[in-house]
């Protein structure tokens, strides 16, 4: 199974200033289709998960602008770069190239 | 609108059996590999299971924990997507979500095991 870690687990961010999540896999999300399987969900407190990035890069319809994503093969990273009070929750990358699907552990936000 | 929408929760004992639902809605379900998450209370999210469309021979992959004892189908002309699980464990009490890869959740159904 693929392994995805996370780092950090938890964070608490100033509004307005940047953060930055850090996913890992235990083997490349490349598929020999030239698409890279890595995908951001965002689960607010109370409600089901919400897809912010797919295929590594790609921001989700809905998903604001000051979400990102980058990375490659097995080093993935999303950046929010000015970071709002509805932001808080948790963010989980999850590997969509190989079954079983597999999620990271997640990074909680919070607002100081 | 595209939507989800799980059923058939609820306190279960251990040992025993429960069906859950998933209503699809706003896509032709029929062309789409559907899939089962759970969050069991204060935890991260757990893949348990996928199904392939029928175009795809319609087959079924399942986490470790659950292999054995859980089982999905699909009924495509009612657009449903079934979990059945046997053999309940404590362990299993969790939030469920039906979740059509990558960006469509339901808002999930609450199995609780516990004697």
């Amino acid at each position: 199974d693929i392994v995805m870690t996370q780092t950090p687990l938890s964070l608490s961010v100033t509004p307005g200033q940047p953060a930055s999540i850090s996913c890992k896999s235990s083997q490349s999300l490349l598929h020999s289709d030239g698409k890279t399987y890595l995908y951001w969900y965002l689960q607010k407190p109370g409600q089901s998960p919400q897809l912010l990035i797919y295929e590594v890069s790609r921001r989700f319809s809905g998903a604001p602008d000051r979400f990102s994503g980058s990375g490659s093969e097995t080093d993935f990273t999303l950046e929010i770069s000015r970071v709002e009070a509805e932001d808080v929750g948790f963010y989980y990358c999850m590997q969509g190239i190989r079954l079983p699907r597999t999620f990271g552990p997640g990074t909680r936000v919070d607002i100081k | 609108e595209m939507q989800l929408v799980e059923s058939g929760g609820g306190l279960v004992q251990p040992g025993r059996s429960l069906r859950l639902s998933c209503t699809a809605s706003g896509f032709t379900f029929g062309d789409f590999a559907m899939s089962w998450v759970r969050q069991a209370p204060g935890k991260g999210l757990e893949w348990v299971g996928f199904i392939k469309s029928e175009a795809y021979g319609g087959t079924t992959e399942y986490a470790a924990s659950v292999k054995g004892r859980f089982s999905i189908s699909r009924d495509d002309s009612k657009s449903i997507v079934y979990l059945q699980m046997s053999s309940l464990k404590i362990d299993d009490t969790a939030l469920y979500y039906c979740h059509r890869e990558p960006s469509i959740w339901g808002l999930g159904t609450m199995v609780t095991v516990s004697s």
